[in-house]
């Protein structure tokens, strides 16, 4: 099993280009999240999906759209990048459970520069 | 508003005294505390996690408390090892379990 497999892992993009970090699980999770994370910030939640189907807004939702494609598939969409998108961005999955939800397991982060 | 404290930022220590590391949550309604460790350019792997009907947990060296009625909890790893070196993130699911937030981390560093 791969677990969550993001692409890019690196990409530069100029202010105003826009482009799609692709996000995949093969763990047969109901829920999806994207983060981002910036120095002594921690994890950020952007969106997050419950279940295939549905999605919502996390924390910093701002300038960014998401895409529940299926249930393997959870995409995130920066329209008009921007300097201040600059970060490592995580996709993760969960299971969801009655009450709750489980351990997330994340991708290997995709690093991203807006110049 | 949701949020996670964090406390300290770093901690320094030295190799084989204990570190403890203490968070606090705003939502009455949490019910699931994970705990990560990042080692650098790594992802986030959990390292142990407890539920709101639970006050303690315990694996080899690693222990979470949870204290409903103060909304905090903590990590508690004892005889500390280089390999403890990483950041450490608290984190609390909210908004019925979906919605994970989580505390801005601990950079631990272990001195040999």
């Amino acid at each position: 099993n791969a677990g969550v497999t993001q692409t890019p892992k690196f990409q530069v993009l100029k202010t105003g280009q826009s482009m799609t970090l692709q996000c995949a699980q093969d763990m047969n999770h109901n829920s999806m999240y994207w983060y981002r994370q910036d120095p002594g910030m921690g994890l950020r939640l952007i969106y997050y999906s419950a279940s295939e189907g549905t999605t919502d807004k996390g924390e910093v939702p701002n300038g960014y759209n998401v895409s529940r494609l299926n249930k393997r598939e959870f995409s995130l969409r920066l329209e008009s990048a921007a300097p201040s998108q600059t970060s490592v961005y995580f996709c993760a999955s969960s299971e969801a459970i009655s009450g709750g939800v489980t351990e997330a397991f994340f991708g290997q982060g995709t690093r991203l520069t807006v110049v | 508003g949701e949020n996670v404290e964090q406390h300290p930022s770093t901690l320094s220590v030295q190799e084989g005294d204990s570190a403890v590391i203490k968070c606090t949550y705003s939502d009455s309604a949490s019910n699931y505390f994970p705990w990560y460790k990042q080692e650098l350019g790594k992802r986030p792997q959990l390292i142990i996690d407890i539920r709101s009907n639970v006050g303690e947990k315990k694996d080899q060296r690693i222990a979470v408390t949870l204290n409903k009625t103060a909304k905090h909890f903590s990590l508690h790893i004892t005889e500390t090892q280089p390999e403890d070196s990483a950041v450490y993130f608290c984190a609390a699911s909210i908004g019925g379990g979906f919605k994970t937030i989580f505390g801005a981390g601990t950079r631990l560093f272990v001195k040999a």
